[in-house]
């Protein structure tokens, strides 16, 4: 089974704060994604990489930007966070299509 | 934006009857779909998945249903469980693509004992 691994469960951070989420993965995967959940719209793609230092933009990459320096770990950075990022973050990694998700980092922007 | 379409948002059950779960999509370049079941406090997992050329797939109490024609496709949960309780999502994906895949907006299935 696909392991991926999310840093933090639940993080609270004071708007303005630049924030860091981490993902790990076990399985060699070469894509690696980072969603957004919130009641009612479903996973929302914010970026996705395919390999080491490259990344692309998924469907909602405003006030974010990543990271992929090593192929099993994949960052998401909120540069600067605003309350309206408060939500339920998801890091998936695949080879050929299935997904594996995390657990989730819950982040609330106060 | 590709989309696909989920109905209904939530769903309740009695234990025992059959769950029903709709997803409708438009680009004909789908030829992936699978769905993801969600328990509270986790990531979801693939629990059953379909492609086109089959109109369907059952694994144990889970049956996919596809309709080509009609672009639609849905779930059904023979027997439903209180512990089938979970938030499931449908998706989509392009034929050849590790990258695009498209969710529905997901439906809260609770099974009452």
């Amino acid at each position: 089974d696909v392991k991926v691994t999310q840093s933090s469960r639940y993080l609270v951070k004071r708007t303005g704060e630049k924030v860091f989420l981490e993902c790990v993965q076990d399985m060699d995967h070469e894509n690696m994604f980072w969603y957004r959940q919130d009641p009612g719209l479903g996973l929302r793609l914010i970026y996705f990489s395919y390999d080491v230092k490259m990344k692309e933009k998924g469907d909602i990459p405003e006030g974010y930007s990543v990271s992929r320096e090593k192929k099993e770990r994949f960052s998401l950075i909120l540069e600067s966070a605003s309350t309206n990022q408060t939500s339920m973050y998801l890091c998936a990694s695949s080879s050929t299509g299935t997904r594996g998700f995390g657990s989730g980092t819950r982040l609330t922007v106060v | 934006q590709q989309q696909v379409k989920q109905s209904p948002q939530s769903l309740i059950v009695q234990k025992g009857g059959i769950s029903i779960i709709n997803c409708a999509y438009e680009n004909t370049a789908f030829d992936y779909f699978p769905w993801y079941q969600q328990f509270p406090g986790k990531g979801p997992a693939l629990l059953i998945a379909i492609r086109p050329d089959v109109s369907e797939k059952k694994e144990g109490r889970f049956t996919i249903s596809f309709n080509k024609s009609a672009k639609q496709f849905s779930l059904h949960i023979m027997d439903s469980q209180p512990g089938d309780s979970a938030t499931y999502f449908c998706a989509a994906s392009p034929s050849g693509s590790a990258r695009q895949l498209t969710f529905g907006s997901g439906t809260q299935l609770t099974v009452l004992p």
